[in-house]
């Protein structure tokens, strides 16, 4: 099984800031398989990015994704205050479904 | 616009089996891949399994010995049944779609999701 584990679990920050979430597999992910998810209090999760850099249909031109191999991120280039209380997962869609820990952002 | 639908008895006795129901509306039902995902305190986000209209299954190795996915295309509805409960699968169960039509694809259409609790 693919592991993922994100850092940090918590993001303090403020409106207007920059964001660098981590995603870490435990072994080399082709690009196409990595995505990431917002999931907003008391909602659904919902598809951000896909393909490591794709954006889904909907997602800010703010959050991009890059990396590669084992190594993946999310940066949102200007945090909005929805964007907070948010929880950020990563997912990889290579070898069955799984998910990371997650990422909460907070103010 | 597609919009899922969860259903089902909210409150499942231990050692009894889970029972939800999603249902398909908007939007087309065949030729996709639909999954059930489930997300719990302790943890977090879990992939249970997916079925195709067509009726093929692939679970979890964490979930394959107690768990059935079945479909029924003519009412646009899939269903997950998790057989001899525990605490441990209480959780907030999602139904979701394969973005695309390959089963290895993100989720890119949920459900709102339905608590579920496991307790006598």
């Amino acid at each position: 099984e693919i592991v993922l584990t994100q850092s940090p679990g918590i993001l303090s920050s403020s409106p207007g800031e920059r964001a660098t979430l981590s995603c870490r597999a435990s072994q080399s992910l082709p690009r196409s398989f990595l995505a990431w998810y917002q999931q907003k209090p008391g909602q659904a999760p919902r598809l951000l990015v896909y393909g490591t850099s794709a954006r889904a249909t909907g997602t800010p031109d703010r959050f991009s994704g890059s990396g590669s191999e084992t190594e993946f991120t999310l940066t949102i280039s200007r945090l909005e205050p929805e964007d907070f209380a948010s929880v950020f997962y990563c997912q990889q869609y290579r070898s069955s479904f799984t998910f990371g820990g997650g990422t909460k952002v907070e103010f | 616009q597609i919009q899922l639908r969860e259903s089902g008895p909210r409150l499942v006795k231990p050692s009894e089996t889970l029972s939800v129901t999603c249902t398909v509306s908007g939007g087309s039902f065949i030729d996709y891949y639909w999954s059930w995902i489930r997300l719990s305190p302790g943890k977090g986000l879990e992939w249970i399994g997916f079925v195709h209209s067509t009726g093929n299954t692939f679970y979890s190795p964490s979930f394959e010995s107690r768990v059935t996915i079945s479909v029924d295309t003519s009412k646009k509805e899939f269903s997950l049944n998790l057989h001899s409960v525990t605490a441990a699968d209480t959780a907030v169960y999602y139904c979701a779609r394969h973005e695309g039509r390959s089963s290895w694809e993100p989720f890119d259409i949920w459900g709102l999701g339905t608590m579920v609790t496991v307790s006598p």
